[in-house]
């Protein structure tokens, strides 16, 4: 049962525009998220994290948005550029500290930022 | 410079063989986890460690092996019991507190069965 959920594999946007990467999640115990990003043949790098008490965070070019009664977060990027271009991974635990052993990640979304 | 690292990057192994893949880290952080990766799946936790000579079967351990003798390292063991080795396999660590959540990966090795 796949409890977090991102339905999009793959994302293609042009330099400049902004980019929208979405997840889903059906546990409701889930209480922090948070966005890797990663290159090919390299590891996931942290990226941006939102608890559940707050509806939005920001951090320069990017910002996450999280609707706790819809169940659904997204990642905007803006403006994209090609360095963007990685997989994006969401992850979601029901504990924001402790331990890591909760998290639990989607899928990944591959997004390609064209010139 | 800190980080995790991971060795050999890449690993072929005949079908019965056990493999032990290295994982250094030198970020002075207390945690330490296995992941593995597979095309279309998100990252899956094998084992995870919060203390040298400690650690638990994250969900999907069988196969699979390690230790935890030195702050610093974490190796893992494939043995010849994991019906599916080939995969992506990947280390990581976390400070632990309220910045448990925000792991730091190595590399990674990716692991082949011939």
């Amino acid at each position: 049962d796949q409890q977090v959920k991102q339905n999009s594999p793959s994302l293609s946007v042009q330099e400049g525009r902004i980019s929208i990467l979405n997840c889903d999640y059906t546990n409701s115990m889930f209480d922090y998220f948070l966005w890797y990003k990663k290159y090919p043949a390299e590891g996931p790098t942290f990226l941006i994290s939102i608890s559940s008490i707050k509806d939005k965070n920001e951090d320069g070019r990017f910002t996450v948005f999280l609707n706790k009664s819809a169940k659904h977060l997204s990642l905007h990027i803006v403006p994209s550029q090609p360095g963007d271009s990685a997989v994006y991974f969401c992850a979601a635990s029901p504990l924001r500290g402790g331990t890591a052993s909760k998290l639990t990640f989607g899928t990944g979304t591959r997004l390609q930022v064209t010139l | 410079d800190g980080g995790i690292t991971q060795s050999p990057k890449y690993l072929f192994r005949k079908e019965g063989q056990n493999v032990t893949l290295s994982c250094e880290q030198n970020l002075n952080h207390d945690a330490m986890y296995w992941y593995r990766q597979d095309p279309g799946q998100g990252l899956r936790l094998i084992y995870y460690s919060q203390i040298v000579n400690d650690f638990q079967k994250g969900d999907i351990a069988e196969g699979y092996s390690v230790s935890r003798e030195k702050k610093e390292s974490f190796p893992l063991t494939v043995t010849s019991a994991q019906k599916n080795p080939t995969a992506f396999y990947l280390c990581a660590s976390t400070s632990g507190g309220d910045g448990a959540n925000v792991l730091t990966f190595g590399a990674g090795s990716r692991l082949t069965v011939l």
